[in-house]
């Protein structure tokens, strides 16, 4: 069974552009879940979709937002980047909704750097 | 205070020993606990999962979970350099938050 794919796995964008992240997570997996990782903070909670609904969402401003399609393939947008949205992002599928006592696991990432 | 710490690194071991990585949270609504691996300039990748108190062995690894003391670990026997990485430990509420500690880097040394 193939494991989660991110795409793009490198991106390099200018301050106040706008990018787009995908991910694909494993077959038959409905939860997809994002993160920021950056040295500073560590590993940081974006947000969860489950079936095209957002679940949960972590402290991060609205100009980080995602959406889920019927195939639960999973996009994450950041809108107007700051240097500090310099990061890896990591998306991350499971079966169940978190909460739920069940594995998930990590695509590759994307290595997003703003300069 | 962290929703979720972990014991502060780096931690070195020689091959052959037993390491011992700890992790203690906040939330008393927990109820999932996982321990990843994640090499350098790679994503992390699950070692164990444990969701209820007492010990789970898996090979090498056994992840023990105290729910009254908060505070899960995770025991690696006969260290390898191979196992030589940042491990992470993570936490689901059943809320559906997903909380992750900020790792503890592990050196075996040959």
């Amino acid at each position: 069974k193939a494991g989660v794919t991110q795409t793009p796995r490198y991106l390099i964008k200018t301050r106040g552009q706008q990018v787009t992240l995908s991910c694909s997570p494993i077959s038959g997996h409905r939860s997809v879940s994002w993160y920021q990782q950056t040295p500073g903070q560590g590993l940081q909670f974006l947000f969860e979709y489950f079936s095209e609904t957002q679940r949960n969402k972590g402290n991060f401003p609205g100009r980080f937002s995602g959406r889920q399609f019927s195939n639960s393939r999973s996009e994450m947008n950041v809108s107007t980047l700051e240097l500090g949205d310099s990061a890896l992002y990591l998306c991350a599928s499971s079966l169940k909704p978190r909460g739920n006592a069940d594995e998930q696991y990590f695509g590759p990432g994307t290595r997003l750097t703003v300069t | 205070q962290k929703e979720v710490e972990q014991n502060s690194g780096p931690l070195s071991v020689p091959e052959g020993a037993i390491a011992s990585l700890n992790c203690t949270y906040s939330d008393r609504g927990s109820q999932s606990f996982f321990w990843y691996r994640q090499y350098s300039g790679k994503s992390p990748e699950l070692i164990m999962s444990i969701y209820s108190n007492g010990d789970k062995e898996d090979g090498r690894f056994t992840a023990q979970l105290n729910k009254a003391s908060q505070y899960v670990s995770l025991l690696i026997r006969d260290s390898q350099p191979s196992d030589s990485a940042t491990y992470l430990c993570a936490v689901d509420t059943n809320a559906g938050k997903s909380t992750f500690g900020d790792g503890t880097t592990l050196t075996v040394k040959p």
